[in-house]
């Protein structure tokens, strides 16, 4: 069975900073990995996507992710954090148990930016 | 194209009464998920459904049920509400829901007292 853990519950940044939000997945077979956030009071907004091919995934607002196997990891980063990064992020995987769209999800990430 | 829509955005509902969600697809979307969101479980799968059939299930007491229209647009129900039914209700649309990208509506938040 697939499952998705997210390490750190709260991630601290400053203005300017780098963001690292870590994802590590646990699949029988290759995963396709998502990555959302979550602004209060909203629904979730996908920031990008791994099915195949280029392990270098880029999203919006300047996210980016990278998939590596060995180490089963989909992590999140972005050069320079904004204010307005500041919200809940969530690692998914595809479940896997047919042709269906389930997403099972990790617990999230609160990443606040200080300026 | 508009994206997802759920309505009622927010419902107050005592112990023991019912509810029904209503989710409106993103247009030519065949999919359609639901998930509940908790402080405590995080987001879990409630259930599926494409073209009108369930698909899949999540592992949640026969209380939750839903159902897809052939217009796509998704309804969830929950009977004989508990308190611990209170949480963020939200659907999501994709056009085939096999591993593609799925896209979430606002959500209903219920409160249960």
């Amino acid at each position: 069975a697939q499952s998705v853990t997210q390490l750190g519950s709260h991630v601290s940044v400053s203005e300017g900073a780098l963001v690292l939000l870590r994802c590590n997945y646990s699949s029988s077979v290759p995963p396709y990995l998502f990555w959302y956030v979550q602004y209060p009071n909203q629904g979730l907004q996908l920031l990008l996507k791994y099915t195949t091919g280029a392990t270098l995934v880029k999203g919006i607002n300047g996210f980016e992710a990278e998939f590596k196997k060995s180490e089963t990891s989909f992590h999140l980063t972005k050069p320079s954090a904004h204010m307005s990064d500041a919200a809940e992020y969530f690692c998914a995987v595809s479940d896997l148990s047919g042709n269906t769209g389930k997403l099972i999800f990790g617990q999230g990430t609160t990443l606040q930016v200080k300026p | 194209k508009a994206g997802v829509t759920q309505t009622p955005r927010y419902l107050i509902k005592t112990r023991g009464q019912q509810v029904t969600l209503s989710c409106s697809p993103i247009s030519g979307h065949r999919s359609v998920s639901w998930y509940q969101q908790t402080p405590g479980q995080g987001l879990q799968f409630l259930f599926e459904y494409f073209s009108e059939t369930q698909r899949n299930k999540g592992n949640f007491p026969g209380r939750f049920s839903g159902r897809q229209f052939s217009n796509s647009r998704s309804e969830m129900n929950v009977s004989t509400l508990e308190l611990g039914d209170s949480a963020l209700y939200l659907c999501a649309s994709s056009q085939t829901g096999s591993r593609g990208s799925q896209y979430f509506g606002p959500g209903t938040r219920l409160l249960v007292l």
